[in-house]
């Protein structure tokens, strides 16, 4: 019955390591996204897909790699890993829409803690 | 780059209450979320408003969208515990969501 589920909900790692997390949603949609809740519950939007095509790259760094690798699913690679990558990622999807009006859906999030 | 301000940033009341949040830009958004997110959950969408002066009820909740499509506002009828959360503004436009920096609202029984 989850619309949008992501795996691990926690994932707690050192430094320097890759880590990946996983998204799904089973709600038939053609947009994902990929958001970063800091610790003051701002959320910031890194990527955003179209039907497995990326539309949006918010300035991240190159460390972080976005596959899909079809429309219902959006993961999400982490090179390098930073103590400053530590936050909540959540992953999204929305209905296609002329792009004016974009309702999304949120996954659970991954709480990731970069030791 | 498209900013949304909301206010208050944290908001506590009693069970009974009303209050009202807000959600401010200097630009113009084709159409205006609000989402409640709850600890350790992802955001809810609750509305979406499109019209500018466009009123919106969802039960004891009121959203209003501002003439201009700049602003809007979030009002909680006779609150209870269960509207704990954060509240967010995201507006839409260019394919992508701005989202606001959050009110915080904690409702004591």
């Amino acid at each position: 019955d989850t619309a949008v589920s992501q795996t691990p909900k926690y994932l707690v790692t050192q430094m320097g390591n890759d880590k990946s997390i996983k998204c799904e949603q089973n709600l038939g949609h053609d947009t994902m996204y990929w958001y970063k809740q800091d610790s003051k519950k701002f959320l910031k939007i890194m990527f955003s897909y179209n039907n497995k095509e990326l539309i949006i790259n918010e300035t991240v760094p190159n460390r972080f790699s976005p596959k899909s690798p079809d429309k219902a699913h959006l993961n999400l690679h982490i090179n390098s890993l930073e103590l400053g990558d530590s936050a909540v990622y959540f992953c999204a999807s929305s209905p296609q829409t002329s792009g004016l009006t974009i309702e999304q859906f949120f996954g659970p999030g991954t709480r990731l803690t970069v030791l | 780059t498209q900013l949304l301000e909301q206010s208050p940033q944290f908001l506590s009341i009693q069970e009974g209450e009303n209050l009202t949040v807000y959600c401010n830009s200097s630009s113009v958004f084709s159409s205006l979320q609000w989402y409640r997110q709850e600890p350790g959950e992802g955001p809810v969408l609750l509305v979406t408003v499109v019209t500018g002066g466009e009123v919106k009820k969802l039960k004891r909740l009121t959203f209003q969208f501002g003439d201009a499509r700049k602003d809007s506002s979030l009002h909680i009828t006779a609150a209870q515990p269960g509207d704990t959360g954060l509240y967010l503004c995201a507006g839409g436009g260019a394919g992508k969501s701005t989202f606001g920096d959050g009110t915080t609202l904690t409702v004591k029984p």
